[in-house]
C-alpha cells in the first residue's frame, strides 16, 4: 500500500468531452505529479504541483490542466478529449525538499478510454 | 530531450535463475536514479533511490549499482522467484525537480 488513491479506476469518454481525474496523496506530501502511460511505453511526465502551484510541465498541450488542494487531494483535467488521450494516468505524491531523493508514491492509476 | 533507455524490453527466466537489467540515462546534470517494481493491477513501488556515483543498494535478493559518469545503472535479481514477475522501471531525475523521466521498462516473467 502506497497511501495514494486515485479515482475512478476506469473511465470511458467520448471524443471532445472533458474529464476530471482525482488523486488523494499521502498526508504531509507537498508535491503531486501526474504521468500518462500509453501502451508499450514508460510513464510520461505531464506536470507537477508543489504547494498548490504548477512547478514544471512536460510536453503536453494546455488542454491538460491540474489543481492541487491543501487537503492533499489533486485533480487532472483534460478538455476536448482526443482518441490519443486513451491511456493509464498515474499520480505520484512526494515530499520535495533540497537534497531529498524524492521517492515517489504512486496510485494505481485511472484507465481512460476515449471513443 | 532527455532519454532513458532500458534493456531488455522483456525477459523470461526459470525459477532460480539470476538475471539483470540495464538502465541508461544522460550523464549530465544528474540528481537521482530510481528503480520501481510494478506488478499487474498494483501501483509502482520504489525499490531503490540512488544518488551517488558508485552507489550499491540491496533489498533481499535484489540489488542495484549506479555509474553516473557513464550514465548507467544495473538491477540484479538473484535466484528469481515467480513473485518477482513484474515490470521494472527506472527513472532519472535531472536537478532537484522531482520530475521523473522513465524508461519504457523491462517486463520479467519467472516460470515455476
Amino acid at each position: 500500500e502506497t497511501g495514494v488513491t486515485q479515482s475512478p479506476t476506469h473511465l470511458i469518454k467520448t471524443r471532445g468531452q472533458q474529464v476530471t481525474l482525482r488523486c488523494s496523496s499521502q498526508s504531509g506530501h507537498n508535491t503531486v505529479s501526474w504521468y500518462q502511460q500509453a501502451l508499450g511505453q514508460g510513464p510520461q511526465f505531464i506536470f507537477q504541483y508543489y504547494r498548490e502551484e504548477e512547478n514544471g510541465r512536460g510536453n503536453f498541450p494546455p488542454r491538460f490542466s491540474g489543481l492541487q488542494f491543501p487537503n492533499y487531494s489533486s485533480e487532472l483535467n483534460v478538455n476536448a478529449l482526443e482518441l490519443d488521450d486513451s491511456a493509464l494516468y498515474l499520480c505520484a505524491s512526494s515530499f520535495l525538499s533540497q537534497g531529498s531523493g524524492t521517492e515517489a508514491f504512486f496510485g494505481q492509476g485511472t484507465r481512460l478510454t476515449v471513443v | 530531450i532527455l532519454n532513458v533507455e532500458q534493456s531488455p524490453q522483456s525477459l523470461h527466466v526459470q525459477e532460480g535463475d539470476s538475471t539483470n537489467f540495464t538502465c541508461s540515462f544522460p550523464s549530465s546534470n544528474f540528481y537521482a536514479l530510481h528503480w520501481y517494481r510494478w506488478e499487474t493491477a498494483k501501483s509502482p513501488e520504489a525499490l531503490f533511490v540512488m544518488t551517488l556515483n558508485g552507489d550499491e543498494k540491496k533489498k533481499g535478493r535484489i540489488s542495484a549499482t549506479l555509474n553516473t559518469k557513464e550514465g548507467y545503472s544495473y538491477l540484479y535479481i538473484k535466484g528469481s522467484q515467480p513473485e518477482d514477475s513484474a515490470t521494472y522501471l527506472c527513472a532519472f531525475i535531472s536537478g532537484n525537480t522531482g520530475k521523473l523521466i522513465f524508461g519504457q521498462g523491462t517486463t520479467l516473467q519467472v516460470k515455476p
